[in-house]
Formats: structure tokens, sequence, C-alpha cells
């Protein structure tokens, strides 16, 4: 089975702090996404990746960064850290084939 | 952008009766995919379905992409159905970025 990676569960951080959200996936995805949850919001797109050092701005992606050195790292960066990102932060990876997404566990980011 | 509307957004049921859940989207797609969160987060690809009907078990679903709908059918549920199912389409194929709906909070009681 594929699998997924976020390395933290939870998380707290301090407002102003840089924050990184890391996500791996062992099945040699070439597109990887990073979305947060949130109460009545849903789910929503932060940045996505296609490729190596490719990335593509979701609809969220204010004072969000990522970085894809290595086609199973895709990691997330919060630039300086503010309490309106606190959430639910979710990370999936697809190989485009006919078995969709996959997701991982998820980080639960609280920025005091 | 795409909007992704599901319907009921609360549903509570007996175990072992049988329910439909409907996901309305505004625009033509190539992608559809339906996903369960279970209580502690993680989120199950149910069905890559952008036409046609598929069946796993008791779960099936139905994308009728000329009338942009999508139906997921739940028959005999059990306790661990609960949790919230999400819908999402994309434009751009089986790699495309995915819009979410709001989802739809399933309570399955003993």
């Amino acid at each position: 089975d594929v699998k997924v990676t976020q390395s933290s569960r939870y998380l707290v951080k301090r407002t102003g702090e840089k924050v990184f959200l890391e996500c791996v996936q062992d099945m040699d995805h070439e597109n990887m996404f990073w979305y947060r949850q949130d109460p009545g919001l849903g789910l929503r797109l932060i940045y996505f990746s296609y490729d190596v050092k490719m990335k593509e701005k979701g609809d969220i992606p204010e004072g969000y960064s990522v970085s894809r050195e290595k086609k199973e790292r895709f990691s997330l960066i919060l630039e300086s850290a503010s309490t309106n990102q606190t959430s639910m932060y979710l990370c999936a990876s697809s190989t485009g084939t006919l078995y969709g997404y996959t997701f991982g566990s998820g980080t639960r980011l609280t920025v005091v | 952008g795409i909007q992704v509307e599901q319907s009921p957004p609360d549903l509570i049921l007996q175990e072992g009766a049988n329910s439909t859940l409907r996901c309305n989207f505004s625009d033509s797609v190539n992608n559809l995919q339906w996903f369960h969160q279970n209580p502690w987060g993680q989120l199950i690809n149910l069905f890559y379905i952008p036409s046609g009907t598929k069946q796993n078990g008791r779960l099936s679903a139905t994308t009728v992409a000329t009338e942009r709908y999508s139906l997921l059918y739940i028959s005999s549920s059990q306790t661990t159905d609960s949790g919230v199912y999400f819908c999402a389409v994309g434009k751009s194929g089986a790699n495309s970025k995915l819009t979410f709906g709001k989802g739809i909070t399933l309570s399955v009681r003993p």
C-alpha cells in the first residue's frame, strides 16, 4: 500500500516562528498536495507540485511556501506563523491512475 | 472556480439502514473522488469515479457527468461507517488538483 507520512501529528508553535511541515511518500508518485482543513470550510488547497522543484499555488497560498527537492518529499513552510494558521494540515500524493489521492494522517498545528 | 455542494450536511442512521449521499458540481469535470474521514481524521479514498458506476462491498457510487452529480450509496450501514464523507472534483484528469465539498457527517447508531 502507498504510504504518505507526515512528520508530526500535533505541533504547537509561537506566533512569528518559522514552521516546517514535512510529508514523505514511498511510492514514487509525481504529484503531491498540501491542504488545510477547518471546521465549516472543508479542505482547501494551499500548494501542489507535479514534479521535483516544481510548485504551483493553490487557492490559499498566502503566508505559505513549499519545497520539493526530492520526489518523495514535499515540505510546507509557514514563513512567520500566525494564529489564523492554526489548523489541520493534510498532505496527499497521487500517481494519476485510477487509485486517486492518498492522504497522510494530518498534522494538527496550533499557533499561540 | 468549481463549486461543490454535498447533501445532506448531516445524517443519522440506525445500524443496518441504507443511505444515499449526493454531490452536485457546477462545471464539467474529469476527476471525481469520494473520501471517508474517520473520527481520528484519516482520509481514505473510497472511489475514483469521474463517470459511471463502481461498487466496493457495501459501498457503491454513480457519477452522471452530463448532469453534474454523483451519488454514494451505503447499504447495511455499520457503526464503523461513521465519519465525514467528502466529494472532490477536478478538471484536468487524474493528476488534477481537487476542489472539495464541505462534507456530509454521518453517524451510525448501534
